[in-house]
């Protein structure tokens, strides 16, 4: 079975700043890598894909997968006060979003520099 | 976007009660998920349909039945609810169009509470 762990549990970020968020999983075979996003007492929400390995960017999130070492990243820079939530980190072994099994999230708390 | 709904949004039960969450979706989607969330877990899944009347076991399936009815309506059932199924709830729809281009879209939730 799947197994996807997310670190840290929990990020202080100070505005304006760059953060790094990891999920790291254990099957090799896996095939889709996704981070979702919680705001407080709202559904989870697709944030970013991504299928190969490399990185891919869209505004201020980065997502960065490394298939051999079985990790993927999700980096925020520019922290504003909106990135308060919880990311959840998902893979699956085919190509859709099917079968994704989660991690347990990060929460990003951001604070004033 | 994707429109998944959840009834009810809070529920009360006592030990030993049944309960009946309900998700509709109207998007044509052909998968649906029951998951479960918690402190410390992140989202974790009960079961999942990919139609009517296909009902597929998750990672979590003890206490819990569901039923698929239609393409839209997929349910999930608490016979003898108990205290550790105190959690909130999300259903999601997801479709297997084009290959890398796949989300899985979530309802609001529904939070329950078994005493």
């Amino acid at each position: 079975q799947q197994k996807v762990q997310q670190s840290p549990e929990s990020l202080i970020v100070p505005e304006g700043a760059m953060t790094s968020l990891n999920c790291t999983f254990s099957d090799s075979a896996s095939q889709y890598f996704a981070w979702y996003r919680q705001h407080s007492g709202k559904a989870p929400k697709a944030l970013m894909s991504i299928f190969s390995n490399g990185e891919k960017e869209e505004g201020r999130f980065t997502i960065h997968l490394n298939k051999a070492s079985l990790h993927f990243s999700l980096h925020i820079r520019d922290s504003q006060p909106s990135d308060s939530a919880l990311y959840l980190c998902a893979v699956s072994p085919t190509g859709f979003a099917s079968a994704l099994t989660f991690g347990s999230g990060t929460k990003v708390i951001p604070c004033l520099p | 976007e994707a429109a998944v709904t959840q009834s009810p949004r809070n529920k009360v039960t006592v030990t030993g009660g049944n309960v009946t969450l309900s998700c509709r979706q109207t998007n044509s989607h052909n998968y649906m998920y029951w998951y479960r969330q918690d402190t410390g877990h992140g989202l974790r899944l009960i079961h999942y349909s990919y139609g009517a009347g296909n009902l597929q076991i998750g990672d979590v399936p003890d206490g819990y039945k569901a039923t698929r009815t239609t393409q839209e309506d997929f349910f999930l059932l608490l016979e003898l609810a108990s205290p550790s199924q105190t959690s909130l709830y999300f259903c999601a729809s997801s479709d297997e169009g084009a290959l890398n281009q796949d989300t899985q879209y979530f309802g609001p939730g529904t939070r329950l509470l078994v005493l």
